[in-house]
C-alpha cells in the first residue's frame, strides 16, 4: 500500500510553453502533498505544501505564479510550470501524507524530469 | 535552524564489506527521521523510518539507528552488494507538519 504515482516521468518542452505534472496517491487519501525540486548533485528543495481544497503554501523564493499547484481532490495534486524556461529544467518530486495513517511517514512519487529547450 | 549533514559525500568499497553511513542534525528536537535511496535519474525509495520514540529500525541487511541527544543517525549496510550502489539520503521531520529537512546525500559505490 501507500503508493504515489507521478506522471509524466520525463517531459521535454520548448521554452515558453507550460507543462503539467501530476501526482496521484493510488491507494490512500492524501490530505497533504508536497512538491520538491532537485538540482543535479544537490539535495531536495521543498517548493510548496498543498492541502486538499485550499491554496498551496509556497516556500520563500518560489514563484507561485510560475509554479501553479492545484490539489483539487484527496488523490491528485498537479504542478504546472508556466512559461517554462531552460532554468526551470530540473527533477521534480512529490510526496504525500496518508491522512488516515498516523505513522508520521511521507510517501514519494517516482519523480518527473523536465527539460526545457 | 535545523541543518542535516551527511558524511562522507561519497564512498567506494569492495563488495561484501559492512559499512556505515552517517547523518547528523543540529537540533535534537526532531519528529521522525527517514533514510532513502535514490538511483541515478530516479525518484526516492524509502528504506527505513525511525519515529522519534524509537532508537533503531531494521529491514533485511539494513539497520538504522537514531540518537537524538547527540544529533546522529547511522545507516548500517551489511554484506554490501553492487546493487546497493546508489545515493543515500537522510531526512529529518522537523515537526508533525511533515516538513522534511534533507541531507545532501552519500553516493555509495560497491565494487564487484
Amino acid at each position: 500500500g501507500a503508493v504515489v504515482s507521478q506522471h509524466p516521468s520525463r517531459v521535454i518542452c520548448k521554452s515558453g510553453t507550460s507543462v503539467k505534472i501530476e501526482c496521484r496517491s493510488l491507494d490512500f487519501q492524501a490530505t497533504t502533498m508536497f512538491w520538491y525540486r532537485q538540482f543535479p548533485k544537490k539535495s531536495l528543495m521543498l517548493m510548496a505544501t498543498s492541502n486538499e481544497g485550499s491554496k498551496a503554501t509556497y516556500e520563500q523564493g518560489v514563484e507561485k505564479d510560475k509554479f501553479l499547484i492545484n490539489h483539487a481532490s484527496l488523490t491528485l495534486s498537479t504542478l504546472t510550470v508556466t512559461s517554462a524556461h531552460p532554468e526551470d529544467s530540473s527533477f521534480y518530486i512529490c510526496s504525500a501524507r496518508d491522512g488516515d495513517r498516523g505513522s508520521g511517514e511521507l510517501f514519494f512519487g517516482e519523480g518527473s524530469r523536465l527539460t526545457v529547450l | 535552524k535545523q541543518e542535516v549533514t551527511q558524511i562522507p559525500a561519497a564512498l567506494s568499497v569492495p563488495e561484501g564489506e559492512n559499512l556505515v553511513l552517517n547523518c547528523s542534525f543540529t537540533d535534537s528536537a526532531i519528529y521522525n527521521l527517514q533514510w532513502f535511496r535514490q538511483d541515478p535519474g530516479k525518484g526516492l525509495t524509502s528504506l527505513l523510518l525511525i519515529q522519534s520514540s524509537q532508537r533503531e529500525q531494521t529491514s533485511g541487511r539494513l539497520n538504522a539507528s537514531l540518537d537524538k541527544s547527540s544529533g546522529r543517525s547511522t545507516l548500517y549496510i551489511a554484506a554490501s552488494q553492487p546493487g546497493d550502489s546508489a545515493t543515500y539520503l537522510c531526512a529529518v521531520y522537523k515537526d508533525s507538519n511533515y516538513q522534511l529537512i534533507w541531507g545532501a546525500g552519500t553516493k555509495l559505490i560497491i565494487k564487484p
